[in-house]
């Protein structure tokens, strides 16, 4: 099994571009996070879904959107990248409601 | 609304040191999950242990041992004869089953010096 594979490892955005962060689980898990991980602030919830067709907003929601077409995947789309999105962003799924998360191994996201 | 907190932003010890990690958390529903996460300098994110609002039973796995306290809200991480591997970033985690959301404390820094 993979667990959760993020891609890309790195990136650099200029203000105002889009991308899409890629996370993909192989353990038939149904639920899946975003997070992002600021200096000082922990890790933060962006969006969360309890399963294919079900998404949900976290704590600091605005700038991205995700879809949740497949178990498997859960893309985080940044709709006009800015300098505070600057963080590393990490995707995690577990199994159940009582589960602890898997966690992929991060995307480090630079906004200039 | 969930919450937790974790006042102790750095701590430093000397190898061989007890070290207690505080974690503090809120919420109003009666049955939780309560979690540890270690994040080594790599950066990876690694579970430790679960603990649901039902079992106080306190916990020991080797070095490693929490203390559960619903009358505190508390979640407590010692380690016993610290080791310069366990210097990381630690984080607890609570999750609500009727939230579905698994929030985090700012973390605290373990720094375990020779």
């Amino acid at each position: 099994n993979a667990g959760v594979t993020q891609t890309p490892k790195f990136q650099v955005l200029k203000t105002g571009q889009s991308m899409t962060l890629q996370c993909a689980q192989d353990m038939n898990h149904e639920y899946m996070s975003w997070y992002r991980q600021d200096p000082g602030m922990g890790l933060r919830l962006i969006h969360y879904s309890v399963g294919a067709g079900i998404t949900d907003q976290g704590e600091v929601p605005n700038g991205y959107n995700v879809s949740r077409s497949t178990t498997e995947d859960f893309p985080l789309r940044l709709l006009s990248a800015a300098p505070s999105q600057t963080s590393v962003y990490f995707c995690a799924s577990s199994y159940g409601r009582a589960q602890g998360y898997t966690f992929g191994s991060g995307t480090r996201l630079t906004v200039v | 609304a969930q919450k937790v907190t974790q006042a102790q932003t750095e701590i430093s010890v000397v190898e061989k040191e007890d070290v207690t990690l505080d974690c503090v958390y809120e919420t109003r529903d009666t049955t939780y999950y309560l979690f540890w996460y270690k994040q080594p300098p790599s950066g990876e994110l690694v579970f430790l242990i679960r603990r649901n609002s039902f079992d106080e039973q306190n916990e020991i796995s080797g070095r490693y041992s929490w203390n559960f306290q619903k009358s505190t809200s508390s979640f407590n991480f010692t380690i016993t004869a610290s080791q310069v591997v366990d210097s990381a970033v630690y984080f607890c985690a609570l999750r609500t089953y009727n939230t579905d959301k698994l929030i985090f404390g700012t973390g605290t820094r373990l720094q375990v010096f020779p």
